[in-house]
């Protein structure tokens, strides 16, 4: 009963770096999302996708690239690291029973650039 | 831009004691949500209100939607230590999938 698998659950990386976080789900669900989690900030919507090969940004996209070649999984990509990317990133897949939105969370990625 | 305002920001009782956190909005939402965050996981989702005046029991957690559907609220008895974590109130809006989140309210329930 996996629900939603991230990896890594920690990483260091230096200024300028690239790197991929996965995210997978096995809940057959179309909607993904990726979050980043600030100390009194909440989570905040980094991109999302509506199913296999379409994605959207959210709030707080740059810097980051995603995509979604299947149901199952959806990396987020960081291009460069920057300090100001050290935070929690939740991946999260959701579906709408009845039409509201239900998010089911990875256990989380916490990212520090130096 | 639909905004969540939460408050307490923090909130620290004894348990046993009551306590209440607010979620407020200028806006309209479809649905709202509470999830629970502990250290070091996702957070999971509590309860979503959908109907206006709606009216949630969860055990000691009750949960109410504004008959505007602009606020909620999380009302808890009889707090007891377990109950210590990350509280977060996310609604449902004019994006559909598009998640808004309120920047949540700490609770530490000491025994």
């Amino acid at each position: 009963n996996a629900g939603v698998t991230q990896t890594p659950k920690f990483q260091v990386l230096k200024t300028g770096q690239s790197m991929t976080l996965q995210c997978a789900q096995d809940m057959n669900h179309e909607y993904m999302s990726w979050y980043r989690q600030d100390p009194g900030m909440g989570l905040r919507l980094i991109h999302y996708s509506v199913g296999a090969g379409i994605t959207d940004q959210g709030e707080v996209p740059n810097g980051y690239n995603v995509s979604r070649s299947t149901t199952e999984d959806f990396p987020l990509r960081l291009l460069s690291a920057a300090p100001s990317q050290t935070s929690v990133y939740f991946c999260a897949s959701s579906y709408r029973p009845g039409g509201n939105t239900e998010a089911f969370f990875g256990q989380g990625t916490r990212l520090t650039v130096v | 831009t639909q905004l969540l305002e939460q408050s307490p920001q923090f909130l620290s009782i004894q348990e046993g004691e009551n306590l209440t956190v607010y979620c407020n909005s200028s806006s309209v939402f479809s649905s709202l949500q509470w999830y629970r965050q502990e250290p070091g996981e996702g957070p999971v989702l509590l309860v979503t209100v959908v109907t206006g005046g709606e009216v949630k029991k969860l055990k000691r957690l009750t949960f109410q939607f504004g008959d505007a559907r602009k606020d909620s609220s999380l009302h808890i008895t009889a707090a007891q230590p377990g109950d210590t974590g990350l509280y977060l109130c996310a609604g449902d809006g004019e994006y559909g999938n598009k998640l808004v989140f309120g920047a949540g309210t700490i609770l530490r329930v000491k025994s």
